[in-house]
């Protein structure tokens, strides 16, 4: 399995506080993204990063932030919860070495109340 | 833009039956097209994948074929186990202006009964 951890797996908060979200990588893969998983709409891109300090929106990037700024972390930030960030988070990773081939953390569950 | 479609589920099995999840994409370039698998409370893993035309992924009796004619990648198995039941994910990846990016379908809910 590749070397994915998320922190933390399950999280409850208040709409409108700040949350921030880990990926952590022991592969040094390139690439890293962060989805949602919702009933539905299946795996949405939120943002993702093509290298250190290099980040680009993905589908549903409205209300969050990502950054950065070592190869191993990509971090998610909903900067004020909503309701409507109820989601399980999941992020991947890949690179040229890995055939572009996509490798998932277990998912974050976050519950904004 | 690029995308993927695939099957409603849910779908439900008896134990031994035939499988198919189809699917189908649109896509601007030459996609590498791949099959995920989801068990409950994981994540995403790799199933098979195909990169090119003509291409057959396969993996734990799945197989699915890369269709440029009909732009699809049907997923099958001969006979399903319950230790199948699972949700399947389609997807598609290709390149970007920044990068390599990856397109899900909505996936399919698998029940297999013994």
């Amino acid at each position: 399995d590749a070397g994915i951890t998320q922190s933390p797996r399950h999280k409850v908060t208040e709409t409108g506080t700040p949350v921030t979200l880990r990926c952590h990588q022991t592969e040094n893969h390139r690439y890293m993204y962060w989805y949602r998983q919702d009933p539905g709409h299946g795996l949405r891109l939120i943002h993702y990063s093509y290298g250190v300090k290099d980040t680009d929106k993905g589908e549903v990037s409205d209300g969050y932030s990502v950054s950065r700024s070592k190869t191993e972390d990509f971090l998610l930030t909903l900067e004020s919860a909503t309701s409507s960030q109820t989601s399980v988070y999941f992020c991947a990773i890949s690179s040229y070495e890995s055939s572009y081939e996509q490798y998932f953390g277990p998912g974050t569950r976050l519950t904004v109340t | 833009g690029d995308s993927v479609t695939q099957m409603e589920g849910p779908v439900t099995l008896s134990e031994e039956a035939f499988l198919t999840i189809n699917c189908t994409y649109t896509a601007t370039g030459y996609p590498s097209l791949f099959w995920y698998v989801q068990y409950p409370g994981e994540g995403l893993q790799l199933l098979l994948k195909a990169t090119k035309a003509d291409d057959k992924g396969s993996n734990k009796g799945f197989e699915a074929t890369y269709r440029k004619e009909t732009t699809s990648f049907h997923l099958e198995k001969g006979s399903v186990q319950v230790s199948d039941s699972a949700v399947y994910f389609c997807a598609l990846s290709d390149w970007g202006n920044t990068g390599n990016q990856f397109y899900f379908g909505t996936g399919t809910s698998l029940t297999v009964i013994p």
